[in-house]
């Protein structure tokens, strides 16, 4: 499809156990996002790629939090030794990342984690 | 600190009117502003747009007006339909959005037939 697309869509897993989120952006974006969307809240910024390079990963919550995304198209976000409160679903969105162009950034359908 | 956040979390109106969502912001730096209506189970979907150098657009039944006087965001919805029924998020960004977005809460908007 022409959308961001994530898998899996459904995460259950044990405290304790590491997770990877995959994201698959649109063909031809440049940026990445990974955001965390806590049940009814908004969505809360946790990294930024431009191709393979991290430009900001200041909102990661903690150390147990990597992100990486070495060919600059998909990305994965792991999460090791998860926890209760990481329990939420994962965004994933992309932009053109063309300068001085519009910079709408286009989600997926994120990834419900959940955490027993 | 500086956050963007909505006066209203829930907003019923009736099938066929207009609805108007407000958002107010606090970071005077964002230059970038964005609305998004998100469905359950689904991700943002983008709606409409503006920057900080204009004080209104308009899109296919959406209007959104953006006053840096009071850090003032709205969407306006025009006749309202059943599949406007959402959940809406404004967000702010600097740069013209090429970092992250700070997300407001959002505000359930519910269409009565």
């Amino acid at each position: 499809g022409a959308g961001v697309s994530q898998s899996p869509r459904y995460k259950v897993a044990k405290r304790g156990q590491d997770v990877a989120l995959r994201c698959d952006p649109i063909s031809g974006h440049v940026s990445l996002f990974w955001y965390q969307q806590a049940l009814g809240q908004g969505p809360e910024f946790l990294t930024y790629f431009q191709n393979e390079a991290q430009l900001d990963k200041s909102g990661l919550p903690s150390d147990r939090f990597f992100a990486e995304r070495p060919e600059g198209s998909v990305s994965t976000l792991k999460i090791q030794r998860t926890q209760q409160e990481d329990s939420a679903v994962y965004l994933c969105a992309s932009s053109s990342g063309l300068a001085g162009g519009q910079e709408t950034q286009y989600f997926g359908p994120g990834t419900r984690l959940l955490v027993l | 600190g500086e956050s963007v956040g909505l006066h209203l979390p829930t907003l019923s109106v009736q099938e066929g009117d207009n609805s108007i969502i407000n958002c107010a912001y606090s970071n005077s730096a964002s230059d970038y502003f964005i609305w998004y209506k998100q469905e359950s189970g689904k991700g943002p979907q983008f709606i409409i747009d503006i920057r900080s150098n204009m004080d209104k657009r308009q899109g296919q039944r959406v209007t959104v007006l953006l006053n840096k006087t009071v850090k003032h965001l709205s969407l306006q919805i025009a006749a309202t339909q059943p599949g406007d029924s959402a959940v809406y998020f404004c967000a702010e960004g600097e740069g013209g959005g090429a970092d992250g977005l700070t997300f407001g809460k959002g505000t359930h908007l519910i269409i009565q037939p």
